[in-house]
């Protein structure tokens, strides 16, 4: 069974670009959440989607949105970027019941100049 | 709100010494806790979890027994290797419309030194 995949792997935008992530869960996996880790502040949850449902949103700013198709692939998208910015972006995949284990992807690494 | 504190780090051991990483926690009700690692270049692997007080979750010689007394879920390896190096986080779970939201500490680097 193929885990969760994230694309890209690395990316480096500049201040006041937006960038979209993306995040493919593991196979019947109808829960992504998506996490942000800076050394600063650690992990963060950012939000989480079921079956193309916003069920929960952390707290960040509303440069920070997110959204999930019918395949259950999600998708983050942060506009007008800041230097603050840079981080590893983790989503995690799990069968969206509220004790089912969530299953991390690699990440992708946010450097913004 | 829902919040872990854990071991502040780096810990630096030798190969076959007995580790404790600290983790306690302040929650409403009854949480689900966990042990994740992170190795270079990775994303977060499950180690661990325990659902109610006092099990004991265990896994690759790793320990953790939920304490609800003391709210803590200390991580305990009794004998580490090299290849145990690597970055530990804890974590509790919070459910907030029936979803599962993860809280976690700053995490702990933890390197084996042969």
């Amino acid at each position: 069974k193929a885990g969760v995949t994230q694309t890209p792997r690395y990316l480096i935008k500049t201040r006041g670009q937006q960038v979209t992530l993306s995040c493919s869960p593991i196979s019947g996996h109808r829960s992504v959440s998506w996490y942000q880790q800076t050394p600063g502040q650690g992990l963060q949850f950012l939000f989480e989607y079921f079956s193309e449902t916003q069920r929960n949103k952390g707290n960040f700013p509303g440069r920070f949105s997110g959204r999930q198709f019918s395949n259950s692939r999600s998708e983050m998208n942060v506009s007008t970027l800041e230097l603050g910015d840079s981080a590893l972006y983790l989503c995690a995949s799990s069968l969206g019941g509220q004790y089912n284990e969530q299953f991390f992807g690699p990440g992708t690494r946010l450097t913004v100049l | 709100g829902n919040s872990v504190t854990q071991m502040e780090g780096p810990v630096t051991l030798s190969e076959e010494a007995f580790l404790t990483i600290n983790c306690t926690y302040t929650a409403t009700g009854y949480p689900s806790l966990f042990w994740y690692v992170q190795y270079p270049g990775e994303g977060l692997q499950l180690l661990l979890k325990a659902t109610k007080a006092d099990d004991k979750g265990s896994n690759k010689g790793f320990e953790a027994t939920y304490r609800k007394e003391t709210t803590s879920f200390h991580l305990e390896k009794g004998s580490v290797q090299v290849s145990d190096s690597a970055v530990y986080f804890c974590a509790l779970s919070s459910i907030i419309q029936g979803a599962q939201k993860l809280v976690f500490g700053q995490g702990t680097r933890l390197t084996i030194n042969p």
